[in-house]
């Protein structure tokens, strides 16, 4: 599956987070989502084959990586109180595979910015 | 307008009734249609995927889709206390670079 760490982590307003995925084993393609409480998941950006192709409405400071060996980052610098929120990762195969696009979540991490 | 919309609810229903979750979407281009189910504190969960209009049935869930009225629906027969949940409606959009996830559906089911 799709493992996420760390699972809970408190920053405070101002720092910098690295918060990081293993996609399941055959994805090709990794997505990043926040969710804040009661809120759906937002779209924060995709990567496939380690570049990105796909982002959301969220500033220049949220930035990702993909690395060849399936896993990923997400990085927020400058955080502020509203980056609180769970943060998702997910990962699928592309368009024209079995299966396609269907997101496999991991546990989430979740930030407390205060 | 939201890229997709879905009453917040909460619905709720007794065991063992047929409870029904709705969205709309705005993107006509889209191809690919999916319902997740979460719990509470947990990551979402695919539940259904539909691509074609008409209907899908796996079980106790059907989806159906309307592309001409860009409307995607979720059955769930003989409600259990267990399925009680958010359930989230999840558009791919057209180019595939990204799906879109509805506020979600909160479902309660009276034992």
């Amino acid at each position: 599956g799709v493992t996420q760490s760390p699972t809970h982590l408190i920053k405070t307003r101002g720092q910098q987070v690295t918060l990081r995925c293993s996609s399941q084993s055959g994805h090709n393609t990794v997505s990043w989502y926040q969710q804040a409480l009661g809120q759906g998941p937002q779209f924060i950006f995709q990567y496939y084959r380690e570049e990105e192709n796909g982002r959301g409405n969220f500033p220049p400071r949220f930035s990702g990586l993909q690395f060849p060996n399936d896993s990923s980052e997400l990085n927020v610098n400058a955080l502020e109180l509203d980056d609180s929120a769970l943060y998702l990762c997910a990962s699928s195969v592309g368009t024209g595979s079995s299966g396609a696009n269907v997101l496999t979540f991991g546990a989430g991490s979740r930030l407390t910015v205060l | 307008q939201k890229e997709v919309e879905q009453n917040s609810g909460p619905l709720s229903v007794p065991e063992g009734a047929i409870a029904s979750l709705n969205c709309t979407y705005s993107d006509r281009g889209s191809q690919s249609f999916f319902w997740y189910r979460q719990y509470s504190g947990k990551s979402p969960e695919l539940i259904m995927s539909i691509y074609s209009n008409g209907d899908k049935e796996d079980g106790r869930f059907t989806a159906q889709l309307n592309k001409a009225s860009q409307y995607v629906s979720l059955l769930i027969r003989d409600s259990q206390p267990s399925d009680s949940a958010t359930y989230l409606c999840a558009v791919r959009n057209t180019g595939g670079f990204k799906t879109i996830f509805g506020a979600g559906t909160r479902l309660f089911v009276k034992a």
